[in-house]
């Protein structure tokens, strides 16, 4: 009974390569995030999508592309990988309503590795 | 823009001893102030929040204080356990969108 999945969870890949890695969540919420974890930890949110339309996106390259077919699930799709893109990628969802403020919940994390 | 600061960057106590990590904010009109725990290998979780009309928050062993004045926030852990051992990361929600700006983490080192 995961809340939030992603697969996969390792993905190695060379420079020059297109991914994608690809979220669910079983919570019902509405909102899904992507955050990019870095080789200092730091946590950086990159987009936001709020039943299924686009909210949140930060100064990311247009290699990057999320997809949302539906409100339970998030994909990343990366295109023309570079070294600098090896990170820990999560996603995250939350249910996002008028005036309230939720709790996100993290999947468990998808480490890529660009060569 | 916005930003989190979190300090220290690793912290390591003694089994029992309380630790304490500190966290400030610069878009005063955050509302919300989580705290989550990343354990080696998984995704962040969430511990505790508190909201921005209450200066305290406390649940068994943790507790969050927050000053709106000076913009900071803490995170407090008594009678540390070998279990605890983890990153630490400290958030705040801005006004845009629902956007969680994380600080940087702290390590948390628990020695028994």
């Amino acid at each position: 009974d995961t809340a939030v999945s992603q697969t996969p969870k390792y993905l190695v890949t060379q420079m020059g390569n297109d991914k994608s890695i690809k979220c669910e969540q079983n919570l019902g919420h509405d909102t899904m995030y992507w955050y990019k974890q870095d080789s200092k930890k730091f946590l950086k949110i990159m987009f936001s999508y709020n039943n299924k339309e686009l909210i949140i996106n930060e100064t990311v390259p247009n290699r990057f592309s999320p997809k949302s077919p539906d409100k339970a699930h998030l994909n990343l799709h990366i295109n023309s990988l570079e070294l600098g893109d090896s990170a820990v990628y999560f996603c995250a969802s939350s249910r996002l309503g008028t005036g309230l403020i939720n709790e996100q919940f993290f999947g468990p994390g998808t480490r890529l590795t660009v060569l | 823009g916005e930003n989190v600061e979190q300090h220290p960057s690793t912290l390591s106590v003694q089994e029992g001893d309380s630790a304490v990590i500190k966290c400030t904010y610069s878009d005063s009109a955050s509302n919300y102030f989580p705290w989550y725990k990343q354990e080696l290998g998984k995704g962040p979780q969430l511990i505790i929040d508190i909201r921005s009309n209450v200066g305290e928050k406390k649940d068994q062993r943790i507790a969050v204080t927050l000053n709106k004045t000076a913009k900071h926030f803490s995170l407090h852990i008594t009678e540390t356990q070998p279990e605890d051992s983890a990153v630490y990361f400290c958030a705040a929600r801005t006004s845009q969108g629902g956007k969680l700006i994380f600080g940087q983490g702290t390590e948390l080192s628990v020695k028994p």
